[in-house]
This record gives structure tokens, sequence and C-alpha cells, in this order.
């Protein structure tokens, strides 16, 4: 099983709101990955768990907070977005994050809008 | 430090061949390569070490050159679901985060 799933696949929250998107592997994978995409731009990575403890914090605000409460599941908290926060949210996993040897696995994505 | 690809854009028939570069102004530990049709995710091609070597399956194969610190992507007899947006992703000797180019939208017409 080669699948990272993504809940939910498009979300649309006010300003003020305080909502979670979910990534899940079974993939045994100790690295998880956090990227967010911009219409026709490369993903940009946010964040980096290794075997569960954040190891790579890109300088994102914080009204983005990632928690990887197990192996298998990475959340990311979101609060007070703002509309340029609007984009695609992929999430990936590797088997470790060493030296980039690995291939990562991505998400289909969350669409999220900002509104 | 982005990697810069060229070209930007690439239109081709269905069986003509096409090459994607990818290059860096920085030492190079591995190039990853990923393929993202419209509204999917990313999927993964091939990862390619330093070492010079070449890698390829099906008719996509790859090079990474090193010591010029670029990698090309090789798409022969093209299909049309070649189609995407062609990624690499680059990561230097001391890092293990990826970088990713500005990507190369290919589209293969019948």
């Amino acid at each position: 099983d080669t699948e990272v799933t993504q809940t939910p696949k498009h979300l649309v929250m006010g300003m003020t709101n305080k909502k979670s998107l979910k990534c899940e592997q079974h993939m045994g994978h100790r690295a998880m990955y956090w990227y967010k995409q911009k219409a026709k731009k490369p993903p940009e990575l946010m964040f980096v768990y290794s075997y569960e403890k954040l190891s790579i914090n890109e300088s994102v605000p914080s009204r983005f907070s990632p928690e990887c409460p197990n192996s298998s599941l990475l959340n990311l908290h979101l609060h007070a977005l703002q509309p340029e926060d609007s984009a695609l949210y992929l999430c990936a996993s590797s088997l470790t994050r060493t030296g980039s040897s690995y291939e990562q696995y991505f998400g289909p994505g969350t669409r999220l809008t900002v509104t | 430090q982005q990697p810069v690809q060229s070209p930007q854009a690439v239109i081709l028939r269905e069986g003509e061949d096409a090459v994607i570069n990818c290059s860096s102004s920085k030492a190079l530990y591995s190039v990853h390569w990923y393929r993202q049709k419209h509204g999917e995710a990313p999927i993964f091609l091939m990862i390619l070490l330093k070492g010079g070597e070449q890698k390829g399956h099906d008719k996509i194969s790859a090079s990474f050159n090193e010591k010029k610190q670029q990698s090309s992507l090789y798409l022969t007899a093209s299909q049309l679901s070649y189609s995407g947006t062609y990624f690499c992703g680059t990561s230097a000797p001391s890092g293990s985060r990826l970088t990713f180019g500005e990507g190369t939208q290919l589209t293969v017409n019948p």
C-alpha cells in the first residue's frame, strides 16, 4: 500500500475559524511533510516531522500549527488564516528524511479557501 | 536554493521525444523527479544520487551530472499520459529538505 490519504478534500473557512487538516499513511514511513502549493507553482515545504518530532519549520506563521500524534498521522491545525493562505496543502511521507535518498509519496491534497 | 528548470513549457505530438533540464548553482546530493497532473498529487518518477548515474524505466530516463550540478529527464516516444507538469526537486549534501524547481509543463497532443 503506497497511499497517503488526506481529509478533507476541500475546505472553506472564514478568517476567524479554527480547522484541522489530517494526513495518514500506513507504509511504515518515519518522515512526514506538509507542503503548500499555489496555482502553477511548485510545492513549498512548510514542516518536516522525523520520528514524530518536528525537525524542520520553514519559518511558517504561527497560525499554522502542525502535530504528529503517532507515526502514521499528521495534522495541521489552522487558526485565524488570511485569504492569501488559500492554496492546495499537500502531505507527503518518506521512509526517513536522512539525506533525501528516499522518494516522497504525496497525498491528494486539501484545497483550502479562506474567505 | 531553488533549481532552475528548462524549458518552462513544451508541446509534443504523440511519439515525439522531449528533454527537461534541471540545474543548480549549489552542489547537489540528490535529484528527484515528479510529475503532477492538474488537480492531482505529484507522482514520484525517480531519484538520482550523486555519482553521475543514469536511471530509467519504460520510456522515461534521467541522468545526473554531479560536476555540472544538473540533471536531465528524457521522455522518448511520448504518450498522451505523459502530459502534466514535471518538477525536479534537489537536495544539498548537508541537508535533507527538497527544493523544487518552477516546473515544466508538458503537453502531448494526438
